[in-house]
């Protein structure tokens, strides 16, 4: 069946970077995604990737895609307290219905100065 | 922008109670979802929407129906609600499936049920 696996937590200092890690397992899926959820808001997309990279940079974000080990990671360079936030990974396999997005259960990552 | 507006930020019902959680969107997105949202379990699809007077079961549809009788908005409805219930409710839309997957996430309603 479907499933998007990440870890809950994250603690990092302030100018480290941090990684983010999630594993799916459905190696049909054409997007994958990294939403973020800030305290007492909804989510926000964050950036994506298509199936067919392995690799996508925007700014301070990195995103990694390994096909092979179905494992997708986030990279955020130069951590800040703003980025004190949730962080879902999501997925939408080529055969769900609808193009439902199936989301992990987030990571929670805690920026320390 | 797009704007996805949830009517209720915080609320508090008994055992029993009829709830409803309204969303309304000015985008003139075709797909609307109900997730809920909680520790540990992430987001899971309790219903979506294509269309006016369409609806589909998500993942999670017991004890929850909805109804879509406008374009711009969504409602979820819980005939009697139970404390296992007690969650975040989040509203999203999409402008169609071939919009990808970039939804737009309402700030969310926190249902308390005593």
């Amino acid at each position: 069946g479907e499933d998007v696996e990440q870890s809950l937590f994250l603690s990092v200092r302030e100018g480290d970077s941090s990684v983010i890690n999630c594993t799916y397992t459905d190696s049909s899926s054409t997007y994958l995604y990294w939403y973020k959820q800030e305290p007492g808001a909804g989510l926000q997309l964050l950036t994506y990737i298509f199936s067919n990279m392995d690799m996508k940079q925007d700014q301070r974000l990195t995103v990694l895609l390994n096909k092979k080990d179905k494992h997708l990671s986030l990279r955020i360079a130069d951590t800040q307290t703003g980025d004190s936030a949730i962080y879902f990974c999501a997925e939408i396999p080529i055969y769900n219905q609808g193009g439902k997005l199936i989301f992990g259960q987030g990571t929670e990552l805690s920026v320390k100065p | 922008d797009v704007k996805v507006t949830q009517s209720s930020r915080y609320l508090v019902k008994r055992t029993g109670e009829k709830v409803f959680l309204e969303c309304v969107q000015d985008m003139d997105h075709e797909n609307m979802f109900w997730y809920r949202q909680d520790p540990g379990l992430g987001l899971r699809l309790i219903y979506f929407s294509y269309d006016v007077k369409m609806k589909e079961k998500g993942d999670i549809p017991e004890g929850y129906s909805v109804s879509r009788e406008k374009k711009e908005r969504f409602s979820l409805i819980l005939e009697s609600a139970s404390t296992n219930q007690t969650s975040m409710y989040l509203c999203a839309t999409r402008p169609g499936l071939a919009g990808g997957g970039e939804l737009f996430f309402g700030e969310g309603s926190r249902l308390t049920v005593l």
